[in-house]
């Protein structure tokens, strides 16, 4: 059963401080989506790849995040510096070639910067 | 820009009883998607609708499409307690000048189902 992995699952670090995010798309699906879910704002999309080349990242704070697909088996989510406002619960989703087809989201990981 | 209104975005029902969220949106799209989240957990793909008049039934779930409204409904029929949970509903929407289409989200209805 294919599924969308993130790491860490949990994320406790002080202001200040840079946060990876690791999230593997199931195989040989060729987009890539990360969003940032909050009781406020609800589901935000922060960047969007398509064959490993980011489409849009428009919804991302370009002065401190970061998203990279260094190869087909991993894309990443860096803040740096992180800020108390970027506590939230980080989504990767992957989905199929076929654009109109559902995404297949990961378990989230819930970051906490105090 | 697209925007995906959904209504209403709370909602508490009896066991036993029908409802029908909806969920509307602003510019032409022909592909639409309800999820579904469990408190603390990741969204879940429910439903893919492809074209006008589309209709898919899981269990006590039906979800319809109307392109030409720009609408879509979710109705539950016969609730139960399971079906607690967050529905998001998503429009395709072509993205600036690619053939590419971006995904964009409701703001999710809240559903309570109570004995």
């Amino acid at each position: 059963d294919a599924r969308v992995t993130q790491t860490p699952r949990h994320k406790v670090t002080e202001m200040g401080q840079e946060v990876t995010m690791r999230c593997q798309p199931i195989l040989g699906h060729n987009t890539v989506f990360w969003y940032r879910q909050t009781m406020m704002q609800g589901l935000e999309l922060l960047a969007y790849f398509r064959n490993r080349a980011p489409l849009d990242d428009s919804g991302m704070p370009k002065d401190r995040f970061s998203a990279e697909m260094p190869d087909a088996t991993l894309a990443t989510l860096k803040i740096q510096p992180s800020e108390p406002r970027d506590s939230a619960v980080y989504f990767c989703a992957s989905g199929p070639v076929t654009t109109g087809d559902e995404q297949y989201f990961g378990p989230g990981t819930r970051l906490t910067v105090t | 820009e697209l925007k995906v209104e959904q209504n209403p975005l709370f909602l508490s029902m009896q066991e036993g009883k029908n409802y029908t969220i909806y969920c509307n949106y602003s510019t032409t799209s022909d592909r639409l998607y309800w999820y579904r989240q469990d408190p603390g957990k990741s969204l879940e793909s429910l439903f893919v609708l492809l074209s006008n008049g589309a209709v898919k039934q899981e269990g006590r779930l039906m979800a319809s499409l109307d392109t030409k409204a720009r609408l879509s409904t979710l109705h539950i029929t016969a609730a139960v307690h399971d079906l607690s949970a967050t529905y998001f509903c998503a429009v395709d929407h072509p993205f600036k000048w690619t053939s590419y289409d971006k995904v964009i989200f409701g703001p999710g209805t809240s559903l309570s189902v109570i004995p």
